[in-house]
């Protein structure tokens, strides 16, 4: 079965210090990958998405980067963190394994003071 | 631009009843639709989907009701407990099986059902 790992679960980081968020996608093979955001009274908020290694593309203007460095692995960085960052970050995949829809994982509570 | 909305922010009802949430949309690309469950400091967790060839799905005490020509949908849980307590996102797709675009979220419905 597919498992989808994200860390940390929650993280407080000074303004103007870098940021590495780490997702793992477990038993499948060239998923697409996703990066989520949900800033407090918003819905989600799609940031990046990527359909393979490498290929990134980005869906809002932001300080943040996102990255594949392997097939199953995605990274959202940034190399100098805002207030405005702030939010719940939730990675997710999707892709044909027989079945719809998207697998999220547990998210990462980003507080930047 | 909200292409996909939830009008509602909360709703409470009472445990046992039918518990409705509603949701809107504007992209006639859209072709699935999907709700998800979602606790505090957790992800989001998919419930039910349906996509535009359909105008009702159900699973369990959850269905998923299709307007297209209206672009609306509503979910329906019957009976309502109190694990049901959570906030709601309807989210929308033109690709069913992911691709580059993502899913399209509203902002979400807080559920609360009342003992």
């Amino acid at each position: 079965s597919q498992t989808i790992h994200q860390w940390p679960a929650t993280l407080v980081q000074p303004v103007g210090s870098p940021l590495s968020l780490e997702c793992t996608v477990e038993g499948t093979s060239n998923p697409n990958l996703y990066w989520y955001r949900q800033a407090a009274g918003r819905g989600l908020q799609l940031l990046f998405y990527s359909v393979g290694i490498g290929q990134i593309s980005s869906e809002v203007p932001q300080n943040l980067s996102a990255s594949r460095p392997q097939d199953r692995q995605f990274i959202l960085s940034s190399k100098k963190l805002l207030l405005s960052d702030s939010g719940f970050y939730l990675c997710a995949w999707s892709g044909w394994e027989g079945m719809y829809g998207y697998t999220f994982g547990s998210g990462t509570r980003l507080t930047v003071v | 631009d909200q292409q996909v909305k939830q009008n509602s922010p909360s709703l409470s009802v009472q445990e046992g009843r039918i518990s409705i949430l509603n949701c809107d949309y504007t992209n006639s690309m859209f072709d699935y639709f999907l709700w998800y469950k979602k606790y505090p400091a957790e992800g989001p967790t998919f419930l039910i989907s349906i996509s535009s060839i359909k105008d009702k799905n159900e699973d369990g005490r959850f269905t998923v009701f299709l307007n297209k020509s209206a672009k609306h949908l509503s979910l329906h849980i019957v009976p309502s407990q109190p694990g049901d307590s959570a906030v709601y996102f309807c989210a929308a797709s033109g690709d069913p099986g992911g691709g580059a675009d993502g899913l399209t979220f509203g902002k979400g419905t807080h559920l609360i059902i009342q003992p």
